[in-house]
Formats: C-alpha cells, structure tokens, sequence
C-alpha cells in the first residue's frame, strides 16, 4: 500500500527556516515524481514542484522558484520541502504528492495528509 | 505565467450531469488531470490523462477532451456527496511545470 506519511504541524515566526518531510512507503521510491502542492486556508491549490527521486531533476512552478527548495533523501525514501526565510504569506496546509504513473510528472494520484504550516509576522 | 480557466460554481439536481470545463492554451498538447476535494480532506485523483479513470474511482466521473484548448470533466447521475471543489491539472506550453485551474464548487441542489 502506497503511503506518504508528512511530518507534523510547525508554527513558525518570518524570516525563520524549516524544512517540512514526506516519508513514502509501499513502492520503489526512485521510480515516482514526488510533488508538493500549496493550499492557503479557503483558498485553491497551487502546484509548486516536484522531485524525481532516481535522478535528482527538479521542476518548480515560477511562482514558487527561488522561495522554496525541493529534495529527496534516496536513503529513507523520504522528500523535503525547504525554506530559508519564512513569510507570513507562507501560512498554508503543504501536500506531499506521488504521481499516479511511474511517468506521471503531472497526475498526483496520491497525497499525504498535509502539513499546516503556520507562520506570524 | 500559463494558466488555466475554469467556472467558479456549477450547479445542479441531484441526478442530473454536471460539466465542469477546464480551458488553456497549451491542453491539446498536454494531458489533464483531475481532482475532487472535500471539506477538510486532502485532494482526490478522479481522471488522469484526459480521461483515464483510476482504480476505485465511480464511473459516474468521466473526462474527455475536445482536443483543441478545452478537457471536460463530466459528472452522470450526480448525488448529494458529490457536492465538493474540483480542480484541473495539466503541464505549462513548454511542459516544464505544472498548473492547477482555479477550481469549481459543485453545489447539489
């Protein structure tokens, strides 16, 4: 069974870091697009990138290049979503998503929970 | 940037279809994807490829394309659980990232 476990809630002050995680289980990590997708609280989703864990490429929606880093830890099977410098904009559930086919860049046909990530100016 | 349309609320009866129209430059050389979501709940894959369904997913949800600039997402007998936000996803023109629609509010009357 496919699961994609993401770590836990973070509050968080502006101009902080974090780095959030999502831990796949149930199939070959290296063989799937992992993507992170935003949602801000009554608001729409955003794609924001993705990760092929096998080779490293990396692909990022312009909105979201240069604010945000997205890695994979080949390891623990385990992908990141990274921010150096926090903004209260930043406030949003982040998804961690695995596509649906082996070359599925863009049909996430599976989700994690979310991670609420909360940050106050 | 590349964006993608879709209508804010459908409505309709219990019963009845609903269509859900998706609109961008580049779907005729992109597949799309997509999704319902659910208050409260993380986002679930309906179609993918224009109008592959997933396994587990009713066949009351289909999906087609018109093959130009617009995929549809077409809901047969609809039933009050269907009331849900539902969002398209395809690839940008160069197909380097992707893009979700803004999304549309099925509301059952």
């Amino acid at each position: 069974e496919v699961q994609l476990v993401q770590s836990g809630a973070e509050i968080k002050k502006s101009g902080e870091s974090l780095k959030i995680s999502c831990e796949a289980s149930g199939y070959n990590f290296l063989t799937y697009w992992i993507g992170w997708v935003r949602q801000v609280p009554g608001k729409g989703l955003e794609w924001m990138g993705i990760i092929s864990p096998g080779d490293s490429d990396t692909r990022y929606s312009p909105s979201f290049r240069g604010q945000v880093t997205i890695s994979a830890d080949k390891s623990i099977s385990t992908a990141f979503l990274q921010w150096n410098s926090l903004k209260a904009s930043d406030t949003a559930i982040y998804y961690c998503t695995r596509g649906y086919h082996d070359s599925s860049a863009y049909s996430p046909g599976y989700w994690g929970l979310g991670t609420l990530v909360t940050v106050s100016s | 940037s590349y964006e993608l349309t879709q209508p804010p609320s459908v409505s309709v009866s219990p019963g009845q279809t609903a269509r859900i129209t998706c609109s961008g430059d580049a779907l005729s050389n992109h597949f799309a994807s997509w999704f319902q979501q659910k208050s409260g709940q993380a986002p679930v894959l309906l179609i993918c490829r224009d109008s592959e369904r997933p396994s587990g997913i009713p066949e009351r949800f289909s999906g087609s394309s018109s093959g130009r600039t617009t995929v549809t997402l077409t809901i047969s007998a609809v039933q009050p659980e269907d009331e849900a936000d539902y969002y398209c996803l395809s690839a940008d023109t160069t197909g380097s990232y992707g893009v979700f629609g803004g999304g549309t509010k099925l509301t059952v009357l």
